[in-house]
């Protein structure tokens, strides 16, 4: 069965600091990974990541897949309140259709 | 540019009854996939249609069907309601296959007493 494990489950933080979260996957047939974050409804495309150890980066989010360790990390630098939402993370693979297997997501609060 | 729409907003049904959820993709998307979204968890996945046609569906049972139509947009149907079936259900849009970058759209919720 298809797994997605991200850390930390949830995080404080203040205005200014860095995080990194975490994505960990055991899938099928494995295509490429993709983060979302998600404020009150729909989850907001951020990346998507096919090729191991090649950066995608939009702004102060950065993100990096590395498919040996079948893992990917997402960094917020510099973060600003607007940042607080679920970050979700979703391995695309099975058959070649394209599903996409959810973590439970990591809740980023972060106070002024 | 519109984006994923879907329709209701809310509903509320009771146990046992038939509900059917709405979805328009984004424009110029041809695959449509639905997600069932419980409180505190990730969504996961009920199936994607593309042509028209079922291309791969999750762990859900048959209650769960679903239809696409010749303008790509879609629709969910849940018969027998069960409790355990309230959620906030998210369509996705994308284009072609494999349909990898999805797009959601705001979702619908559902409350079944």
């Amino acid at each position: 069965e298809d797994k997605v494990v991200q850390s930390p489950l949830s995080l404080v933080v203040h205005e200014g600091d860095t995080v990194t979260l975490n994505c960990s996957y055991e899938v099928t047939n494995f295509r490429s990974l993709l983060w979302y974050k998600q404020e009150k409804k729909a989850p907001t495309f951020l990346f998507m990541l096919t090729s191991s150890g090649i950066e995608k980066k939009s702004g102060r989010l950065s993100s990096i897949l590395d498919k040996k360790e079948l893992s990917s990390i997402l960094n917020i630098t510099a973060t600003q309140t607007g940042d607080s939402a679920i970050y979700l993370c979703a391995p695309a693979g099975g058959t070649s259709y394209g599903k996409l297997t959810f973590g439970q997501g990591t809740i980023l609060t972060v106070h002024p | 540019d519109a984006g994923v729409t879907q329709s209701p907003t809310h509903l509320i049904k009771t146990r046992g009854q038939q509900v059917t959820l709405r979805c328009s993709p984004k424009s110029g998307h041809d695959t449509v996939s639905w997600y069932q979204q419980a409180l505190g968890q990730g969504p996961q996945f009920i199936f994607q249609y593309y042509e028209e046609e079922e291309r791969q569906r999750g762990n859900f049972p048959d209650r769960f069907s679903g239809h696409q139509f010749p303008n790509y947009s879609s629709e969910l149907n849940v018969n027998a309601l069960l409790l355990g079936d309230s959620a906030l259900y998210l369509c996705a849009s994308s284009f072609g296959q494999p349909s990898y970058e999805q797009y959601f759209g705001p979702g619908t919720r559902l409350t079944v007493t």
